[in-house]
């Protein structure tokens, strides 16, 4: 099963700050995000486990609902540094991910 | 955080040869690795998990004769495309799950660019 990630794309400019949603149809048991540069490998930003769990530091941070059937990635104050496909990772049981399509994050001067 | 090296970074093979595709745990053992397949543009297609010392779990519609994945040691898992063809041509991102820690966190590898000509 596939999360879905809203919105497709962003486009922001320096400082401006933006929220990438991602959404289940049933309760996940963790849901990671990783953000990938073009032609690069997936960069690992963090991982959340319990409902209502809140995490991350004053510029990247992150939540889980409650019913841990929902995530959002809050990005503040964005850097162009900050560019790039940002996914969400479905863990549902076991070990594996199910990765949603991406959000394409665009910061501009 | 962790590191996983995968090797090589770009393949260019003819039609009908095998390529091979090394991913290695650097600083951690990993029981369990993962093969992806991704399009431009497009997501991370898991295509199988791989198990130290035993048989790859495939996803449904990937071919196991196809895509041969060996993990013999805990740091290294090997992903063969055989008989390569153009439509097998992708970019194919290996992780590893760090089992240290909650959450089983996986680390991916720098992905490896096949073009089947």
């Amino acid at each position: 099963q596939q999360p879905v990630q809203s919105p497709q794309a962003v486009i922001l400019r320096e400082g401006e700050d933006a929220v990438i949603n991602c959404s289940s149809s049933k309760a996940l048991y963790s849901v990671h995000w990783y953000r990938q540069k073009h032609g690069e490998a997936p960069v690992f930003l963090m991982i959340l486990l319990k409902g209502g769990e809140q995490k991350g530091h004053e510029k990247i941070s992150a939540s889980f609902n409650e019913k841990k059937q929902q995530s959002s990635l809050y990005l503040t104050a964005s850097q162009l540094s900050y560019s790039g496909t940002y996914f969400c990772g479905a863990s549902y049981s076991g070990y594996a991910l199910n990765f949603g399509k991406g959000t394409s994050l665009l910061v501009t001067p | 955080g962790a590191v996983v090296s995968q090797h090589p970074s770009w393949v260019i093979c003819k039609s009908g040869t095998s390529v091979k595709i090394e991913c290695r745990s650097l600083d951690f053992q990993a029981t369990t690795m993962f093969w992806y397949r991704q399009f431009p543009k497009q997501s991370l297609m898991l295509m199988a998990t791989s198990n130290e010392g035993s048989k790859a779990t495939y996803e449904q519609g990937v071919e196991k004769d196809k895509f041969l994945i060996n993990h013999a040691s805990l740091t290294l898992s090997t992903l063969t495309v055989t008989s390569a063809h153009p439509e097998d041509s992708s970019f194919y991102i290996c992780s590893a799950r760090d089992p240290s820690g909650q959450g089983n966190i996986q680390y991916f590898g720098a992905g490896t660019r096949l073009s089947v000509l």
